[in-house]
C-alpha cells in the first residue's frame, strides 16, 4: 500500500505570493492532519479534515486555509506568504479505526 | 493545554548500547502517545503507538512505556546501531480532538 504522498517536494515563493500544497492520503484514509515544522517552533499542528469538512484547527492566522476532496485528498492554502512561512509542512493520514497518523515526506516551502 | 518535553535534546552513544529516551506530558487524560523518528530533511516515521490503556508496546529491539499517572512515557531501544542515528520525537493526543501535541525531539547519534 503506497504511503502518504505530498506535492511539490520543495517550493520557492517570494513575499506576498500566495501558495497551494497538496496531500494524498494512504487508501482507505479518510483523516488528513496538516503540521508546520521549524526549527524555532517545532511541529505545530494546523488542521484535520475527514469526510470534507474540518474537524479542528490551530492557532494559525487566517492566512492558513485548507480543504478535502471527496476522494480524502487535500490542499492546504497559504495566502500573502511571509518570511516566517518558510519551513517542513507535513501532511498525516490516520485510519478510521485507529488513531495511528502515517506521515508523508512533508514539502518544504522557502520563501524569499 | 497539553504540553510535551523531552529531554535530553541530544544524545551520542557508542555502538551497542542500550538507551532510553524520555517524553513527558502536562495533562493525563491522554488517549494516546505516539512515538516518531525523523531522518534530517525527511517526514516521520511512526515507531509505536501506545493507547491510554496500554502499559508498553514493543517492535523489535524498541519497546514503549506508558505510565499516565506520572505523566511519562520512555522510549528503550535495545543493542543500538548507527541506523538509529535520528531525531526521536514523541507526540500524544489529548482531549476529543484528533491532534497531536509534540515534544521537541532527541537527536539521537549512535557512534560506531
Amino acid at each position: 500500500k503506497a504511503g502518504v504522498t505530498q506535492t511539490p517536494r520543495y517550493l520557492i515563493k517570494t513575499r506576498g505570493q500566495q501558495v497551494t500544497l497538496s496531500c494524498s492520503p494512504i487508501s482507505g484514509h479518510r483523516s488528513v492532519s496538516w503540521y508546520q515544522q521549524t526549527p524555532g517552533q517545532g511541529l505545530q499542528f494546523l488542521f484535520e479534515y475527514f469526510s470534507e469538512t474540518q474537524r479542528n484547527k490551530g492557532n494559525f492566522p487566517g492566512r492558513f486555509s485548507g480543504r478535502q476532496f471527496s476522494n480524502s485528498r487535500s490542499e492546504m492554502n497559504v495566502s500573502t506568504l511571509e518570511l516566517g512561512d518558510s519551513a517542513l509542512y507535513l501532511c498525516a493520514s490516520s485510519p478510521p479505526d485507529s488513531q495511528e497518523e502515517f506521515f508523508g515526506p512533508g514539502t518544504r516551502l522557502t520563501v524569499l | 493545554k497539553q504540553e510535551v518535553t523531552q529531554i535530553p535534546a541530544a544524545l551520542s552513544v557508542p555502538e551497542g548500547e542500550n538507551l532510553v529516551l524520555n517524553c513527558s506530558f502536562t495533562d493525563s487524560a491522554i488517549y494516546n502517545l505516539q512515538w516518531f523518528r525523523q531522518d534530517p530533511g525527511k517526514g516521520l516515521t511512526s515507531l509505536l503507538l501506545i493507547q491510554s490503556s496500554q502499559r508498553e508496546q514493543t517492535s523489535g529491539r524498541l519497546n514503549a512505556s506508558l505510565d499516565k499517572s506520572s505523566g511519562r512515557s520512555t522510549l528503550y531501544i535495545a543493542a543500538s546501531q548507527p541506523g538509529d542515528s535520528a531525531t526521536y520525537l514523541c507526540a500524544a493526543v489529548s482531549g476529543s480532538a484528533r491532534q497531536l501535541t509534540f515534544g521537541s525531539g532527541t537527536q539521537l547519534t549512535v557512534l560506531p
